[in-house]
């Protein structure tokens, strides 16, 4: 079993949709981040959590540290929010990345 | 600079060849990660460094791979007698300890 499993895979959706990308881990965690790379570009940290709720325009971000999971939520949703999205924690023990596999947003007009 | 640069965006080589890939992190950074990236796949874990130490190196994929950071600062990932599977994107990240992540935007290697 993979520490860190995110849901879904792959996820397509229409314009101005909300969208909820899930995130599980298993592992003792210092913080998890939520990162973003567009299709042939870099990648970009949105969020840092290690615990409650942080919001960025038209994302927000859950952590729930007894469950042991995080929700990424896109309001209104754009193509231009067609993305990989990735859930990254770092281990509380050592302070490694241990990244989820990412979910593959597409949003359509 | 701001941000994590890395150095040469492109590098194309020769099957064999030596390589070096260089990560400039944000100043006071005291963690800094490797990854490489193949086409249409996640981020591949290579090697971690907590301060001058590598904390991991786990992730590098057999000895003719090779990453210092002697002064804690500046991260140079080598790679000896390349092969056309090292082709990818390279990407380095620093943060500090506990801190936000920030990655550069890779270094592409092509190996033909």
């Amino acid at each position: 079993k993979n520490e860190v499993e995110q849901s879904p895979q792959n996820l397509t959706a229409q314009e101005g949709e909300f969208i909820t990308i899930n995130c599980s881990y298993s592992v003792g965690i210092s913080a998890l981040h939520w990162l973003q790379q567009h299709p042939g570009g870099g990648i970009v940290s949105l969020f840092m959590l290690s615990s409650g709720k942080k919001k960025h325009g038209r994302l927000i971000a859950t952590i729930n540290i007894q469950e042991k999971h995080s929700s990424l939520h896109i309001t209104a949703s754009h193509p231009r929010d067609s993305a990989v999205y990735i859930c990254a924690v770092r281990m509380d023990s050592n302070y490694q990345l241990i990244w989820g596999a990412g979910t593959k947003l597409i949003i359509k007009p | 600079g701001a941000g994590v640069s890395q150095t040469p965006s492109n590098k194309v080589t020769e099957k064999g060849k030596y390589v070096e890939l260089r990560c400039d992190p944000i100043s006071g950074h005291t963690a800094l990660y490797w990854y490489r990236q193949s086409l249409g796949q996640g981020p591949e874990f290579l090697i971690y460094f907590q301060g001058t130490g590598a904390a991991d190196d786990s992730g590098l994929p057999n000895d003719r791979f090779f990453a210092v950071r002697p002064e804690g600062s500046v991260s140079t990932l080598k790679i000896q007698r390349t092969e056309r599977g090292d082709s990818a994107v390279y990407l380095c990240a620093s943060s500090y300890a506990t801190g936000e992540l920030f990655f550069g935007e890779g270094s592409r290697l092509t190996v033909l």
